[in-house]
């Protein structure tokens, strides 16, 4: 069965500052990835996803995510973060051999941007 | 357009009661999910229906969780009778057709807050 780590539960970012939220995926088989955002008290909202082609993929807010199959990543960056940014992430993989487009999540980041 | 409605938002019952959340997707949207989220976790996946047909349903506590989807649209969550560990946001998601090609996005609602005390 296919499992995702966030390596970091808690991140604390200053405004204007990088950041950089680890995932690993256990599979090698190939998959589809995801990030989801979820803000206080709100839904999941898909940030960005990798399915095929480049793996560098971008959002409209200014996020990007690598996939790197050999090391079975999907890490996500911003190089400044505003106090918007403030919410949980989860990444999350889709495993192409599964059945019915189930999406397997991480346990989440926190990103908590300080000003 | 709208999104993926839930209700209640909020609840708050004691062990051994039952509760039911309701979630109506968006429209025509073919495949259902209800995820299961405790607090500090990821959502896990409880059932997922195509139309009124269940997909994967094989993390579902069968003694004590039941969901159905009978006219294919809107869809209900019971929990009977309710533990201690139930207490979890239940979200509720939906996606055009899980069978189509491509990873077709998941949609989610707002989730039910449910408290077991």
């Amino acid at each position: 069965a296919q499992s995702v780590t966030q390596l970091d539960s808690q991140v604390p970012v200053f405004e204007e500052a990088p950041v950089e939220l680890r995932c690993n995926y256990s599979s090698s088989v190939s998959v589809y990835l995801f990030w989801y955002v979820q803000y206080p008290n709100q839904g999941l909202q898909l940030l960005l996803k990798y399915l095929s082609g480049s793996t560098l993929v971008k959002s409209i807010n200014g996020f990007e995510a690598e996939f790197n199959k050999s090391q079975t990543s999907f890490h996500l960056r911003k190089p400044s973060v505003h106090i918007s940014d403030t919410a949980e992430y989860f990444c999350a993989v889709s495993d192409l051999k599964a059945a019915g487009n189930k999406l397997t999540f991480g346990g989440g980041t926190r990103v908590l941007v300080k000003p | 357009e709208a999104g993926v409605a839930q209700s209640p938002r909020y609840k708050i019952i004691e062990k051994r009661q039952s509760v039911a959340f309701w979630c109506n997707p968006i429209s025509g949207h073919a495949t259902l999910y209800w995820y299961q989220q405790i607090l500090g976790q990821g959502p896990k996946l409880l059932i997922q229906f195509q139309n009124n047909g269940v997909v994967d349903d094989s993390q579902l506590p069968k003694d004590r969780f039941s969901a159905e989807r009978l006219k294919g649209v809107d869809s209900t969550l019971k929990i009977q009778p309710a533990k201690l560990e139930d207490s979890a946001v239940y979200l509720c998601a939906s996606s055009l057709d899980h069978s189509r090609s491509g990873a077709n996005e998941q949609f989610f609602g707002p989730g039910t807050r449910l408290t077991v005390l």
